[in-house]
């Protein structure tokens, strides 16, 4: 079946401009979670969804952050005013569910590359 | 958040060596898992850990989960040339959501 698919691969905006990053889990994944990865670095956690409701939005670096996923399935990662050291790439991740067996088991998309100038 | 670390931090190796390559931490995970990232891909899982002093394999790799709850351990016997990518181990603590990321091994195979 298909895996975690995001979109746009790579975005290039400017300094201030608003941005919107899109995710769409595997089907039937009841969790899905944001990360952002520096240059070098491992991923770091931004947000966690259960279906549609946001249970955790601890690393959210700001409130330029926005995360929705209004029908528990499909996610927007959205930034405002984005500012030079938001660049980095933003991975989606999702899994069955985070409370039993493989619970933690999270499959991630390929990513979207956001550079900002 | 909390700190995993790798090491090595990178290895170059000839084709057909064993590699070892290893995770800790200051606290306890109940789960480890070990992820591949190649360049402008995601993380791809590879193994996951769910008991202290569990030993998994998936084909050449063989992932441990340390008795202590704050380490893991990759091998990869007889590397290939398509090992070579970034290695991060991952760890998942009770209560939380998320899982804490490893600062990486990056693996250059030489052919």
């Amino acid at each position: 079946g298909a895996g975690v698919s995001q979109s746009p691969r790579y975005k290039v905006a400017k300094r201030g401009q608003d941005v919107a990053l899109r995710c769409d889990p595997i089907s039937g994944h009841v969790s899905l979670f944001w990360y952002q990865q520096a240059l070098g670095q491992g991923p770091e956690f931004l947000t966690y969804f259960q279906n549609e409701a946001q249970l955790d939005k601890s690393g959210l670096p700001s409130d330029r952050f926005f995360a929705e996923r209004p029908e528990g399935s499909v996610s927007t990662l959205k930034i405002q005013r984005t500012q030079q050291e938001d660049s980095a790439v933003y991975l989606c991740a999702s899994s069955l569910n985070t409370f039993f067996g493989s619970a933690h088991e999270q499959y991630f998309g390929p990513g979207t590359r956001l550079t900002v100038t | 958040g909390q700190q995993l670390n790798q090491s090595p931090q990178s290895m170059f190796i000839q084709e057909g060596e064993d590699v070892s390559m290893n995770c800790t931490s200051s606290s306890i995970f109940n789960t480890w898992l070990w992820y591949k990232q190649e360049p402008g891909e995601g993380p791809v899982l590879l193994i996951a850990l769910y008991k202290a002093g569990e030993l998994t394999s998936n084909g050449r790799l063989t992932a441990q989960f340390g008795i202590t709850r704050k380490d893991s351990f990759l091998n990869i016997s007889a590397s290939i040339p398509s090992d070579v990518g970034i290695y991060f181990c991952a760890g998942h603590q009770t209560g939380a959501n998320n899982l804490f990321f490893g600062t990486g091994t990056r693996l250059t195979v030489i052919p």
